[in-house]
């Protein structure tokens, strides 16, 4: 069975600092990695994902996050952290590979991110 | 840009009773999804379609929960006889294809049982 564990229930930076929001995973094969984010009172939002190639992916808001195979690591970062980013962010990981149709995406239990002015 | 759209955003209703949710995917989207968020944030999934094709229903409590995604027509979420455990927050999404690989997420309904 595939799992995510975000270790952290709550990360808290202060403003202009470099941020890391942690997520291992477990699943068969390659992994598909993703981060969302969620604002309050809202749906998901995609920020990034891996599916191959390059460990370091870029995303949306100056996000970026880094693919670790052999620590099952896919740690979300940003270089200088703003207010505005203060959300809930949720890693998930599914199979890699397309046979079957679309395969089941299993969601961390999320990481809520406090930037502090 | 487009958007996944649910309805109704609130919805209360007393043990037993009904609750139906409704989700439009976005236009030309091919698979659509229903989670289910409770306490603690966890996303629990619930079911998924591949046009109106169940494609897996392993998350589904199949006693009181069923779903439907009907040509031309809204995707459907109900629960017959509602209980306390089913408050939550339900969220539908949608994905272009097989190829594509990221969930686009619906703003959610939140469904109170009293």
């Amino acid at each position: 069975a595939q799992s995510v564990a975000q270790p952290e229930d709550q990360v808290n930076v202060a403003e202009g600092n470099p941020l890391t929001v942690k997520c291992t995973y477990s699943v068969s094969g390659n992994p598909y990695l993703f981060w969302y984010v969620q604002y309050p009172n809202r749906g998901l939002q995609f920020l990034l994902k891996y599916i191959t190639g390059d460990n370091l992916v870029k995303g949306s808001y100056g996000f970026e996050a880094e693919f670790n195979k052999s620590q099952t690591s896919f740690h979300l970062k940003k270089p200088s952290a703003l207010v505005s980013d203060s959300a809930l962010y949720f890693c998930a990981v599914r199979p890699g590979g397309n046979s079957g149709g679309y395969q089941k995406v299993t969601f961390g239990t999320g990481t809520k991110l406090q930037v502090i002015p | 840009g487009e958007e996944v759209a649910q309805t109704p955003k609130h919805l209360v209703r007393g043990e037993g009773q009904k609750a139906k949710l409704y989700c439009a995917p976005i236009k030309g989207h091919s698979y659509v999804f229903w989670y289910q968020q409770v306490l603690k944030n966890e996303f629990k999934f619930l079911i998924s379609f591949q046009n109106e094709n169940v494609f897996d229903e392993t998350g589904m409590p199949k006693e009181r929960f069923s779903a439907k995604c009907l040509p031309n027509s809204p995707c459907s979420l109900e629960i017959q006889a509602t209980k306390l455990e089913d408050s939550a927050v339900y969220f539908c999404a949608s994905s272009q294809s097989r190829q594509s690989y990221e969930q686009y997420f619906g703003p959610g309904t939140r469904l109170t049982v009293t």
